[in-house]
């Protein structure tokens, strides 16, 4: 079946360091979305991208869709003690939405 | 900002019992979901739904499970019997579109003792 794997599993940074997360398709996707779930939370959806290649932002997080479809990356500059928590991809396929397992971020202040 | 609503927050019941988890979606969306999360782990889908009927469900979804749309507002999975490996954070989502952005539910931890 659809797989989509996400690395790092753990990222452990200091605040203002920058920090990324890569996701990986095993089949070609409709579009690949990004949510971001806070310890105890639910997840949030951050964003989707849907074009070959597509590269958007949110503040200090940007987002980018491979040009086959196929990966994604999450990048935020200069991190904040806000931004723990565990992000995960997303790859739409039909109208089967599949997680990846997560990065979990946690930041020393 | 409208909300996913879910009850119970949390659900224990006895192996075997038959439990039912309620979700009242955005009342626009139009499509729903139901996800799991064993605590620490990855958002496993188990079922979508659009109007009326499963568009796609996964092999977690087996006999055991239904979902329902009783009335316009609630959406609900039910278990029929259930096992200690269901014990599991339950989310349910909706998507005004199916490639749209999903809302989730807060959610309901099920502990099966």
């Amino acid at each position: 079946g659809q797989q989509v794997m996400q690395i790092p599993q753990y990222q452990h940074v200091q605040e203002g360091e920058d920090f990324t997360t890569y996701c990986n398709s095993s089949t070609t996707l409709s579009n690949i979305q990004w949510y971001k779930q806070r310890p105890g939370g639910h997840p949030v959806f951050l964003i989707q991208l849907v074009k070959s290649g597509e590269v958007k932002k949110q503040k200090r997080l940007t987002f980018q869709f491979g040009e086959a479809k196929k990966n994604s990356s999450l990048h935020i500059t200069a991190t904040q003690t806000t931004d723990v928590g565990t992000y995960f991809c997303a790859g739409l396929r039909a109208q089967k939405l599949v997680f990846g397992q997560g990065t979990r971020l946690t930041i020393n202040p | 900002e409208p909300e996913v609503t879910q009850t119970p927050s949390h659900q224990v019941t006895q192996m075997g019992q038959e439990v039912i988890l309620r979700c009242v979606p955005i009342s626009n969306h139009l499509y729903f979901y139901w996800y799991r999360q064993i605590l620490g782990q990855k958002v496993e889908f188990l079922v979508s739904f659009y109007n009326n009927e499963i568009s796609e469900k996964s092999e977690i979804f087996d006999d055991q499970f239904s979902v329902e749309r009783p009335d316009g507002s609630n959406f609900t999975l039910k278990i029929r019997s259930t096992k200690l490996e269901d014990s599991a954070m339950y989310f349910c989502a909706s998507s005004e579109a199916w490639q749209d952005g999903y809302t989730f539910g807060s959610g309901t931890r099920l502990t099966v003792v």
